[in-house]
């Protein structure tokens, strides 16, 4: 079965600290995505992986293959890093569709 | 370059009656894909349309269906609907299709109740 976990569910952390939010999956994959979903619904896709690390500003996503599972790190939070990180992943072959992580509802205290 | 554009952004709707949604995608862009956003169920893939043709389909029943046009616009429409399609639906471009792993861009929404 095609599944993505994420964890942990919900998180408060204090301004400044380093924060990280994990996704599992159960087969191989074609690539996972990290988005961002601030209240209000709107969305905002901030990587796609199929292999190693990237960088963009004070976010890192790591992917791991063998073992199946991906982070998202967030270095010197800030308040308005408050919103839900949402992990997906894209399942090629006979499956063929997107599937998403329930989300990590991240609030960021000043 | 505008963003993703969905249309209307709110409807109110009654059991049985069908309905249609819009998505605009980012100028030449080629593939959309459309989600399904409830409380309970989290995000869900609909189906993604590449090229005016579906590519791929989520497990939604057959109420569920969509259209893609030669300029890539999509609408949604689903059919006698129930208390059970109210949701925030999604729209998302992207310049590839979902299997190369393209980065998508979200509209908006359309939130959908169903009375």
């Amino acid at each position: 079965k095609n599944e993505v976990e994420q964890s942990p569910q919900n998180l408060t952390a204090q301004e400044g600290e380093f924060i990280t939010i994990n996704c599992s999956y159960s087969v191989g994959i074609s690539a996972l995505h990290w988005l961002q979903q601030h209240p209000g619904g709107g969305i905002v896709s901030l990587f796609m992986l199929s292999s190693g690390k990237k960088k963009h500003g004070r976010l890192i996503a790591t992917i791991n293959i063998q073992e199946k599972h991906s982070s998202l790190h967030i270095t010197a939070s800030h308040p308005r890093d408050s919103a839900v990180y949402i992990c997906a992943v894209y399942y090629g072959g006979a499956t063929n569709k997107l599937i998403f992580g329930t989300g990590t509802l991240l609030a960021v205290q000043p | 370059k505008a963003g993703v554009t969905q249309t209307p952004r709110y409807l109110i709707k009654t059991r049985g009656q069908q309905v249609t949604l819009s998505c605009s995608p980012i100028s030449g862009h080629r593939s959309v894909s459309w989600y399904q956003q409830t409380p309970g169920q989290g995000l869900q893939f609909l189906f993604e349309y590449f090229s005016e043709t579906q590519r791929n389909k989520g497990n939604f029943p057959g109420r569920f269906s969509g259209r893609q046009f030669s300029n890539s616009r999509s609408e949604m429409n689903v059919s006698t609907l129930e208390l059970g399609d109210s949701a925030l639906y999604l729209c998302a471009s992207s310049l590839g299709r979902l299997a190369g792993g393209e980065t998508q861009y979200f509209g908006p929404g359309t939130r959908l109740l169903v009375l």
